[in-house]
């Protein structure tokens, strides 16, 4: 089984819906991202949880909400979804003092 | 804050040749340059970095380098193979555990044509 996984993996919704992307890992790391992929600009950080009572914003977390559920999970909001947020959503974890970060398959977001 | 910059965008380079793809940073304070390489369909996998007090790291066909005057580090990849084809991204990051934030570069694309 993959050590990272996100749900859905494809969603399509309306411009306003609020909609939730899970990510849940079984690596037992206490450090979980979200980042945002779009094409020529890489990959950039929304939000960022270094334990479950930590939670801070990334680079662009206008527009979106996280919430750390368990040490396994990490859950991500778009409270009212807008087209310029269809994108290729990431979430990552990583152990302190180790520098990688493993990233999970990915959810392809389409806002119409 | 950190930026990163990376080219080419595109790379399409024979089987066998050599690619190499560059990435410059503003930030003299980064100390860690990770490189991830993105499959079709699959998130990005940590293929190799390099840390500041270093100049170069090999792992079998991938080098990477770094110029700290400069602020930029490359991405070597020798005989190139056609399941080499992916996204690279390179990476910064400075701080340790009290600000573990990478910032990415914008991808390259490469293509090995057989």
């Amino acid at each position: 089984d993959a050590d990272v996984t996100q749900t859905p993996r494809n969603r399509i919704t309306k411009t306003g819906k609020r909609i939730m992307l899970e990510c849940s890992q079984t690596k037992g790391h206490d450090r979980m991202y979200w980042y945002r992929q779009d094409p020529g600009l890489g990959l950039r950080l929304i939000y960022y949880s270094f334990d479950v009572k930590d939670i801070n914003k990334g680079e662009i977390s206008d527009g979106y909400s996280v919430s750390r559920q368990a040490q396994a999970k990490f859950s991500l909001s778009l409270e009212s979804a807008i087209p310029n947020q269809t994108a290729l959503y990431f979430c990552a974890t990583s152990d302190p003092g180790l520098e990688t970060q493993y990233f999970g398959p990915g959810t392809r977001l389409l806002v119409l | 804050g950190e930026n990163v910059e990376q080219h080419p965008s595109t790379l399409s380079v024979q089987e066998g040749d050599s690619a190499v793809i560059k990435c410059t940073y503003s930030d003299s304070a980064s100390n860690y340059f990770p490189w991830y390489k993105q499959e079709l369909g699959k998130g990005p996998q940590l293929i190799i970095d390099i840390r500041s007090n270093v100049g170069e790291k090999k792992d079998q066909r991938i080098a990477v380098t770094l110029n700290k005057t400069a602020k930029h580090f490359s991405l070597h990849i020798t005989e190139t193979q056609p399941e080499d084809s992916a996204v690279y991204f390179c990476a910064a990051r400075k701080g340790m555990d009290s600000s573990y934030k990478l910032i990415f570069g914008s991808g390259t694309r490469l293509l090995v044509r057989p």
